[in-house]
């Protein structure tokens, strides 16, 4: 399968301080990149889907302009905590999917545990 | 109520044993199912997908798919305790979007 990485894989912030996460598919072009996030012992809940070059559809309830996201490249999307308060400690996974109109095969990253403290 | 149903377990089977994951769902609409393996503090790994009804076996594993009861099942026989991890169901609309939507995840333990 595909490879995707993600950095950093842990974070510990301060509230009030805003959090780069980026995701990159390491051996394919990823036409839409997937972000997730899961509490423990939950499932994953869809954030937002982001396409290369336009800007992200967000789930419901998901505030857009605390959760940046950012798709530049066919191999980088990045997800901005803005202001991070101790709710929004969580596992952030993303995942890319391949360069197809759809696909259902989506390649996961091995996640980025944020603390916020 | 949820759009899929996961019992989330744990569940904790002997070396060697067949395991029986389940997923069922409520939505008529999806056409692809999906069964990710999740090692703890990882990211989901794609184990099988299906398309609509049917059985699909790769290896130890075999993905069931009963739209008719909206049911579907994850088999792994000759279980290791490499095995022991969350598995979790996921399922996709047929649309352009590619989004999945999660079972809860099953813990399952596999003791040598």
């Amino acid at each position: 399968g595909a490879v995707v990485s993600q950095h950093p894989s842990r974070v510990i912030c301060k509230s009030g301080t805003s959090v780069k996460i980026e995701c990159r598919s390491l051996d394919f072009q990823a036409t839409t990149m997937f972000w997730y996030r899961q509490f423990p012992k939950q499932s994953l809940m869809l954030m937002a889907t982001s396409n290369e070059g336009s800007k992200a559809t967000y789930e419901q309830g998901v505030e857009k302009d605390k959760f940046l996201i950012n798709h530049a490249s066919l191999t980088l999307s990045t997800l901005t905590v803005t202001s991070a308060h101790p709710e929004d400690s969580s596992f952030y996974i993303c995942s890319a999917g391949g360069g197809v109109a759809f696909s259902y095969e989506q390649y996961f990253g091995p996640g980025t545990r944020l603390t916020v403290t | 109520q949820k759009e899929v149903e996961q019992d989330p377990g744990p569940l904790s089977v002997p070396e060697g044993a067949i395991v029986s994951l389940n997923c069922t769902y409520s939505n008529s609409a999806f056409q692809y199912f999906m069964w990710y393996r999740q090692y703890s503090r990882k990211g989901p790994e794609l184990l099988m997908y299906t398309y609509s009804s049917g059985n699909k076996e790769d290896g130890r594993f075999t993905a069931q798919v009963d739209k008719s009861s909206k049911y579907i099942s994850l088999f792994i026989r000759d279980s290791q305790p490499s095995d022991s991890a969350t598995y979790l169901c996921a399922m996709s609309a047929l649309s352009n979007t590619g989004k999945l939507i999660f079972g809860q995840g099953t813990t399952l333990q596999v003791k040598p």
